[in-house]
């Protein structure tokens, strides 16, 4: 079945300093690919998407491209701020018609000043 | 435009009493997904309704756990008896259109149940 493999935090990172958080997946055929967020206090939320192979999802700074050669879709931002301390979870979505979305685990960051 | 609306926000039962949850989805939503999130792990999809019928509830526990969405607008999820491991956030999101993969999912903001 799908699964997603994402690295385990928590990630501690000064402000300014680059992001990666890794993300590996297992599918067949061709899933779409998500980062979903979550603030403290409040629910999930989608941060970026690419649905096919080679495409690359943004927002908010954040990026994330669509690797099928390696199966990835590693999370990266330039310059953390503060305010991205946040759980970030990687899900996927199988190709052909309904495909219930499979989450990762989560992987917790905290940016300090 | 409302976001997606759960409560309760907590709840705390002890084990072998039944609790309930209330889904209220964004407006115009034909999908609604209830999931469960344990601690330290992902949520995982317990029950997806299109309008009011069920799509997929393969991971629903049917012994204990139960789900309605009359009128094909707010939910409800129970769970009768509870047990211990059932102690998780309890996530509602909504979509709007039919469940292709690749429509984006809005969550609620839970609802902590605790199970002592």
């Amino acid at each position: 079945g799908n699964s997603v493999t994402q690295m385990e935090g928590p990630v501690t990172l000064s402000e300014e300093a680059f992001l990666t958080i890794n993300c590996t997946y297992t599918a067949t055929g061709y899933p779409s690919l998500f980062w979903y967020v979550q603030y403290p206090g409040e629910g999930l939320q989608l941060l970026l998407k690419a649905t096919k192979a080679d495409d690359k999802g943004s927002n908010k700074g954040f990026e994330a491209t669509y690797r099928k050669e390696t199966t990835s879709f590693h999370l990266e931002k330039g310059s953390v701020q503060v305010s991205d301390s946040a759980v970030y979870f990687c899900a996927l979505s199988g190709s052909g018609g309904y495909q219930k979305v499979t989450f990762g685990i989560g992987t917790k960051l905290q940016v300090i000043p | 435009e409302a976001g997606v609306a759960q409560s309760p926000r907590y709840k705390i039962i002890e084990k072998r009493q039944s609790v309930a949850f209330w889904c209220n989805p964004i407006s115009g939503h034909a999908t609604l997904y209830w999931y469960q999130q344990i601690l330290g792990q992902g949520p995982k999809l317990l029950i997806q309704f299109q309008n009011n019928g069920v799509v997929d509830d393969s991971q629903l526990p049917k012994d204990r756990f139960s789900a309605e969405r009359l009128k094909g607008v707010d939910s409800t999820l129970k769970i009768q008896p509870a047990k211990l491991e059932d102690s998780a956030v309890y996530l509602c999101a909504s979509s709007l259109d039919p469940p292709s993969g690749t429509d984006t999912q809005y969550f609620g903001p839970g609802t902590r149940l605790t199970v002592l």
